[in-house]
Parts: C-alpha cells; structure tokens; sequence
C-alpha cells in the first residue's frame, strides 16, 4: 500500500540557516509528490510538485525538493529559512488506486518546522 | 478569487447533535474531499467525490454521510456527533487524476462536548 513517512515531527533551525524536510514514500511505480505547508489556523498551501523529468523541483517561497528514486526519498530544502517560515509541513503522495479510485493524496504526519531569532 | 470555501468556521456541538458542513469551489474542478486532521496524525480522508454524481470512501468513513449537491458544492454531514469527532475538517478540490495538487479551504473548527 502506498504511505508516506516524515520522520522528524518537529525541527528547530536558526534564521538564516538552511532547512531539510525529510520524505520517504512507498510506491511501486512512478510516484506523483507533492510538498504542501500549513500556517496556523489555516488551509494547506502547495509548495511544489514532482511528476517527472528533472529530479530538482522548485517551489514557491523559495523552496525546493528533490526526487531520488534510489533512495525512494523527495526531501524538502531552503537555503535560508526566514521567521515566516514557521508553519507545518506535509509531503504527499498521490494514490492511483486509493479505494480502487483515482485522483486522492496520501500525506504523512507532517513536520512542524520552529525558527530561532 | 475565493477557491475553496467552507461554512462554518468554528462549531461547538454536543454529544448526539447532528450538523452539516458545507463546502464550495469555484475553480470548475472536478473532485472534491473531505479531510479530518488531528494532531499527530496528519491528514485522513473521510470521503471524496471524483466527478459529479459519485461519493466514495476513504480511510475513515465511519460516522459521517456526503452529498454532492453539485459540481460546485460537496458537503459532510455528521449524523450523531460523537466526541472522537472533535476535529479540524478540511475541504478540498482539484482536477481529475492523481497528478493534480489539491487546493484546500481554511477548515472547520468542530468541538464536540
């Protein structure tokens, strides 16, 4: 069955460093990923999205991710995280036959992600 | 510019209260979901609606009934709310197939006592 793992539920990082979100997922093909992020109080936001061709993926807000098969991993970057940055983060799979239909998204627990002044 | 629109936003119900949550896009997409997050747990979808005139279930289904009204407007209905129900429901759209990013409204707030 499809999952998604996110193994790390909450990450403190300074302002200024950079950032890695860690993504494992399960699928026995060519997965379709996506990073989404979650401010408080509200909706989730896509970040960016993996459907194929260039392995390096950019985002939004300055974000990228990048798709190593080998390693079934789709791991979340920034270079410089910024105090705006501090939200929850949801990596998500999308799921061919989720109930024997099409077109849904498995997400993991997601990461809440704190910046230190 | 609204995208995915969801009534109410907070919901204080008791034990055994029914209620609807209504749910609205304008973005002509095909599909429609309904999520529940609770803390620790990520997202988990109740139900979805590939296309206009069908529902199915997802992962946890039990204790809640949906209707697509339309094209634009897919709502959850808690029949006898339960306190294991207290969440925040999020509502969702996108095009058809399994490559479409989901866009999401701001949830409902839904306490049950």
């Amino acid at each position: 069955a499809q999952s998604v793992t996110q193994p790390d539920i909450h990450i403190t990082v300074s302002e200024g460093a950079s950032l890695e979100l860690r993504c494992n997922y399960s699928y026995g093909a060519t997965p379709y990923l996506f990073w989404y992020v979650q401010s408080p109080g509200q909706g989730l936001q896509l970040l960016l999205k993996y459907f194929s061709g260039d392995t390096l993926v950019q985002g939004i807000k300055g974000f990228e991710a990048e798709f190593k098969r080998s390693q079934s991993s789709f791991n979340l970057r920034k270079p410089s995280v910024h105090w705006s940055d501090a939200a929850e983060y949801f990596c998500a799979v999308g799921a061919i036959n989720y109930g024997g239909s099409q077109g849904n998204l498995i997400f993991g627990k997601g990461t809440k992600l704190s910046v230190k002044p | 510019n609204a995208g995915v629109t969801q009534t109410p936003k907070f919901q204080v119900l008791k034990t055994g209260q029914s209620m609807t949550l209504q749910c609205a896009q304008d973005m002509n997409h095909n599909s429609m979901y309904w999520y529940r997050q609770d803390p620790g747990m990520g997202l988990r979808l109740i139900y979805y609606s590939a296309s206009e005139g069908t529902t199915d279930k997802g992962e946890v289904p039990n204790g809640y009934n949906v209707s697509r009204l339309n094209k634009r407007e897919f709502s959850l209905r808690l029949e006898s709310a339960a306190p294991s129900q207290t969440s925040v429901y999020f509502c969702a759209s996108s095009q058809a197939g399994s490559n479409q990013p989901q866009h999401f409204g701001d949830g409902t707030r839904l306490s049950i006592l």
